[in-house]
């Protein structure tokens, strides 16, 4: 199985404060990052996916960003949270060009 | 367009009691891949299985097993003799290119003791 940290664990802010959610994978070099979003009682949401450093795909325009520093570091951001922004992000590790394993997540709630 | 639908929200069973969680998915394209995931009250995704579009046979490991048909678009999971511990929400979900993955909803599984 992967290796993949998140942190923090869990997350509580306030409106209008910045979000940073870091998340660094051990293994294979050039990985695929996925940063995903389930909200309460929801399905999982695709925000944004890399193929590489300094590559982000954005599937859904929102107040989030996510930025690639490094190969094997992915930043999920926010300059000013939303209510709406609570939820359960996860990232996730593309392997071998045919699966992805899933981070432990990490809990933000706004309030 | 890829799509993955689970149409059932929530199973409850008792333990014991075989149970069947189904996930129809939609694409054009004639290779593709698909997954279940198991999502414990931890939170975190467990990867289950992968089979590719290519491969239709049906696939068993333990109390689990997975009915891959390609005529009804279907890729129903079935799990023999639940179990307590086998209460979490399960995913299905499809990958064209293995730069997106596509989720459906989730089903959310009870099992009672």
């Amino acid at each position: 199985s992967q290796t993949i940290h998140q942190w923090p664990a869990t997350l509580v802010q306030p409106v209008g404060s910045p979000l940073s959610l870091e998340c660094t994978v051990e293994g294979t070099s050039n990985p695929n990052l996925y940063w995903y979003r389930q909200a309460a009682g929801r399905g999982l949401q695709l925000l944004f996916y890399s193929v590489g450093i300094g590559q982000i795909s954005s599937e859904v325009p929102q107040n989030l960003s996510a930025s690639r520093p490094q190969d094997r570091q992915f930043i999920l951001s926010s300059k000013k949270l939303l209510l709406s922004d609570s939820g359960f992000y996860l990232c996730a590790e593309g392997v071998g060009g045919n699966t992805i394993y899933f981070g432990e997540g990490s809990w933000l709630t706004v309030v | 367009a890829q799509k993955v639908t689970q149409a059932q929200t929530e199973i409850s069973v008792v333990e014991k009691e075989d149970v069947t969680l189904d996930c129809v998915y939609e694409t054009r394209d004639t290779t593709y891949y698909l997954f279940w995931y198991k999502q414990p009250p931890s939170g975190e995704l467990v990867f289950l299985i992968r089979r590719n579009s290519f491969d239709e046979q049906n696939e068993i490991s333990g109390r689990y097993s997975w009915n891959f048909q390609k005529s009804t678009s279907s890729f129903n999971f079935t799990i023999t003799a639940s179990q307590v511990v086998d209460s979490a929400v399960y995913f299905c979900a499809l990958s064209t290119d293995f730069n997106k993955f596509y989720f459906g909803s989730g089903t959310k599984l009870n099992v009672k003791p």
